[in-house]
């Protein structure tokens, strides 16, 4: 139990482009979705907390305008990197939970690369 | 805020044991420990919710000490799979939508 689902995998496109990333639960329902980057060999960094049906939350110096996050439903999220540049690429990874005192189930990441 | 995780590195040949800590100036709502392998997504490990807690399952166990500023990991008789590099994500008592915190990270290697 606890999957949770992240496409795509990876992603090569042009500057300029926007790129939209998925992330599902797929057993169960995940009332907080949240989204990491990771730079290699670092450790996680929390890009934003997002609750079904409600705006999402930046952590600081995370641009809201870049990185937009929906939650429509209960077992979807989805974060949109618009007009990407080359220092965007990373490693975007989401988690879901079910409540607080449930552990946070990863997706398997998605690679972006900007050229 | 970012709990301190000690060692940054451990090498372990085939069945040695390892102790991995997570240090927080701060009381703990939660310690969530996760494993993650190269180019891989984090794998949940354990979670730990009270003062004075110890659970584990198989060779693989965590204690969370009774101040709740405190975690370790602990990985006995190691196999090759264990090889990756451990997070201790914490989360602070009102912190905002129960989010994790994540350390640096220790990087487990594990030697036939």
């Amino acid at each position: 139990g606890a999957v949770v689902s992240q496409h795509p995998s990876w992603v090569i496109c042009k500057s300029g482009t926007s790129v939209k990333i998925e992330c599902r639960s797929l057993d169960f329902q995940a009332t907080t979705m949240f989204w990491y980057r990771q730079f290699p060999k670092q450790s996680l960094m929390l890009m934003a907390t997002s609750n079904e049906g409600s705006k999402a939350t930046y952590e600081q110096g995370v641009e809201k305008d870049k990185f937009l996050i929906n939650h429509a439903s209960l077992t979807l999220s989805t974060l949109t990197v618009t007009s990407a540049h080359p220092e965007d690429s990373s490693f975007y990874i989401c988690s879901a939970r079910e409540d607080r005192n449930q552990p946070q189930h990863f997706g398997d990441g998605t690679r972006l690369s900007i050229l | 805020q970012q709990p301190v995780q000690s060692p940054q590195a451990v090498i372990l040949r085939e069945g040695e044991d390892a102790v991995i800590n997570c240090s927080s100036s701060k009381a703990l709502y939660s310690v969530h420990w996760y494993r993650q392998k190269h180019g891989e997504a984090p794998v949940f490990l354990m979670i730990l919710l009270k003062g004075g807690e110890q659970k584990g399952h198989d060779k693989i166990s965590a204690s969370f000490n009774e101040k709740k500023q405190q975690s370790s990991l602990y990985l006995t008789a190691s196999q090759l799979s264990y090889s990756g590099t451990y997070f201790c994500g914490t989360e602070l008592y009102g912190g905002s939508q129960g989010n994790l915190i994540f350390g640096k990270g220790t990087k487990l290697s594990v030697k036939p």
